[in-house]
């Protein structure tokens, strides 16, 4: 582990279910991220969080909901979702967003909307 | 905002020869440059970055060049190995609160 822990791992969702992808980081970073990763857009920023504050939407879907409590939880909330969005949602961290310096990377949660 | 172009999309090399990967940005104005390396199944991993005001920096067998006139900057991988295989990412940076703007990867296979 690098200290990015992300769970589930494994998230098989009809589209009409609720859940919920958590990020948790211990390395005492500030700011936190959510990338969507898939064939078409390898690496693609969702949100961008500073010290709890949400300093970037990128245009996503309302239907993803990020919440971030406190600097070591961030949470992508999922609610009637496509098939298309199915993908590796990867979350990061860095020690601010100034920069954009040294993001560390969680393992991934793999969605599968059915 | 930044645009960053990585070319090629895939590469096959025989083990023990160089690799090169290009990227190419659009904002003058980017000063930190990462390269991440995602194995199969794995995170994305920062293996070296270089900044602007550098011109090339070297980590044992790998190593970054900056050429801010032309905007582009290179990941060299030599002698490569079987476990060098793996998607490389680019990204650039501007700094202030933006965050890294990736390149969509290049899947390198080093053929043993």
């Amino acid at each position: 582990e690098t200290g990015v822990t992300q769970t589930p791992r494994h998230l098989v969702m009809g589209m009409t279910n609720k859940k919920s992808l958590k990020c948790e980081q211990h390395l005492g970073h500030n700011a936190m991220y959510w990338y969507k990763q898939s064939a078409k857009k390898p690496l693609e920023l969702m949100f961008v969080y500073n010290f709890k504050e949400q300093t970037e939407n990128n245009s996503v879907p309302s239907r993803f909901s990020p919440e971030c409590p406190n600097s070591s939880h961030l949470f992508l909330h999922l609610h009637t979702l496509q098939p298309e969005d199915s993908a590796l949602y990867l979350c990061a961290s860095s020690q601010e967003a100034l920069q954009g310096v040294g993001y560390t990377f969680g393992s991934g949660t793999r969605l599968t909307v059915v | 905002g930044e645009n960053v172009e990585q070319h090629p999309s895939t590469l096959s090399v025989q083990e023990g020869d160089s690799a090169v990967i290009k990227c190419t940005y659009s904002d003058s104005a980017s000063n930190y440059f990462p390269w991440y390396k995602q194995e199969l199944g794995k995170r994305p991993q920062l293996i070296i970055d270089i900044r602007s005001n550098v011109g090339e920096k070297k980590d044992q067998r790998i190593a970054v060049t900056l050429n801010k006139t032309a905007k582009h900057f290179s990941l060299h991988i030599t002698e490569t190995q079987p476990e060098d295989s793996a998607v490389y990412f680019c990204a650039a940076s501007i700094g202030g609160n933006t965050p890294l703007v990736f390149g969509k990867g290049t899947r390198l296979s080093v053929i043993a």
